[in-house]
This record gives C-alpha cells, sequence and structure tokens, in this order.
C-alpha cells in the first residue's frame, strides 16, 4: 500500500479566491489522480497529474480551472481557482504504483466555499 | 468510457445478516474490480478487488463475485457487524487502464 498524506483537511473558502492541495506519499509512484466529490455523490475523475509534464484533465475539467503540479514521483498540487460555491467537494488523491493495479486514496480535503 | 452502474443506493440489515451489493459495468475491455469502503470523513479504502481471470474471490467476511460475460460483479458481505456501516463504491477500470470509474455508492447501515 501506500501512506498518502493531504494537506489542508479542510478548509471554508470565500468565493472567488483559490485554493492549493497538497498531496505527499510515503514512496514513489508512477500514477497520480486527482478526484472531486460532491455532497453525497461518487468519485469523478478530474485529472492525471503527469511528473515533468501537463495533466492529462478529463471532460468538464480544464486547466485554468483546476491547475495541477507534479513536480517528482512523491508529490503533487491540485489548485481549485476562483471558486464559487459550486465548487464546494471533497477532493481526493489517488495513487497507483508502478507494475500494480491496486488504488490508494488519501482522506480527502474537504472544501467549503462561501 | 465507462459506466458502472451500483445497486442498491442504500442498505439496512440486522447484525448478523449478509448484505450484497451489485455492480454492472459496460466497457468489456475492463479487467479490475476493485471495492472500496469508505468512512464518514475518511477517503476511500480498498477492501477487496478482483481481475477478470477469476471469478470469486473471499477474505474472511467479504467475497467478491464476477460474470464477465454478463458484465457484472457484487460484493457479499457475511454476519455482519455494525463497523461494517459505510459508503461502498465498486469501480472498474478505464480504457487507458489507469484511473478508475466509480459506482455511485451503497450507504449500508448495519443495525444491532
Amino acid at each position: 500500500s501506500a501512506v498518502i498524506s493531504q494537506k489542508p483537511s479542510r478548509d471554508i473558502c470565500q468565493r472567488g479566491t483559490s485554493l492549493t492541495i497538497q498531496c505527499q506519499v510515503d514512496s514513489q509512484v508512477t500514477m497520480m489522480f486527482w478526484y472531486r466529490q460532491q455532497p453525497g455523490q461518487s468519485l469523478t475523475l478530474i485529472a492525471t497529474a503527469n511528473q515533468g509534464s501537463e495533466a492529462t484533465y478529463e471532460s468538464g475539467f480544464v486547466i485554468d480551472k483546476f491547475p495541477i503540479s507534479r513536480p517528482n514521483l512523491t508529490f503533487s498540487t491540485l489548485t481549485v481557482s476562483n471558486m464559487s460555491p459550486e465548487d464546494s467537494s471533497i477532493y481526493l488523491c489517488s495513487v497507483r504504483k508502478g507494475g500494480t493495479v491496486e488504488a490508494f486514496f488519501g482522506q480527502g480535503t474537504r472544501l467549503t466555499v462561501v | 468510457g465507462e459506466n458502472v452502474e451500483q445497486h442498491p443506493s442504500t442498505l439496512s440489515v440486522q447484525e448478523g445478516d449478509s448484505a450484497v451489493i451489485k455492480c454492472t459495468y459496460s466497457d468489456s475491455a475492463s479487467n479490475y474490480f476493485p471495492w472500496y469502503k469508505q468512512e464518514l470523513g475518511k477517503g476511500p479504502q480498498l477492501i477487496i478487488d478482483i481481475r477478470s481471470n477469476v471469478g470469486e474471490k473471499k477474505d474472511q467476511r467479504i467475497a467478491v463475485t464476477l460474470n464477465k460475460t454478463a458484465k457484472h460483479f457484487s460484493l457479499h458481505i457475511t454476519e455482519t457487524q455494525p463497523e461494517d456501516s459505510a459508503v461502498y463504491f465498486c469501480a472498474a477500470d478505464s480504457n487507458s487502464g489507469y484511473a478508475l470509474n466509480f459506482g455511485k455508492g451503497t450507504s449500508l447501515l448495519v443495525t444491532p
């Protein structure tokens, strides 16, 4: 498995501001993903964070709104930009190690936009 | 893309009874089917998974079955306990084989 730490665990933000969420893994991983989980809903993939290159975004998510960095094999950030109340969700970091199929999740960041 | 349907959305059982959650998927190329348990305020935790080359896998009180022909898989929890109460998500790997597509979740309540 992998130990995944997300920061912050929760935050309340003003609309129009931006929040950067950090994901730190205790070992090198091949794949890192960011998911959104709206209240009471399932998990939706935002993007795949690629090490050393631009993230790969899913339909409905754009880089200007959700810029992602992945400077190395153990760390990634997701920024939620120009926030509105509709961005209130849990944001989850997920990782997969090379040669394995299992995916593990961080504890999530609970974001409330007011 | 892959579409994963999960039923039921809520399930209430008495302690000691069994619970079954069912999922169907659309992409016949999917090969990996994990199940996650999410407790309140926590991230999803992988509890069991199955690959397409087997039909059943068991780990103590939980088991998963897979029918590739019918494209459905199920989670079985026996001798349920109150601590089994949580939201359970099924998932299937995507076309790229990297990310997962999730079902909508089942809220399981085990009453003493």
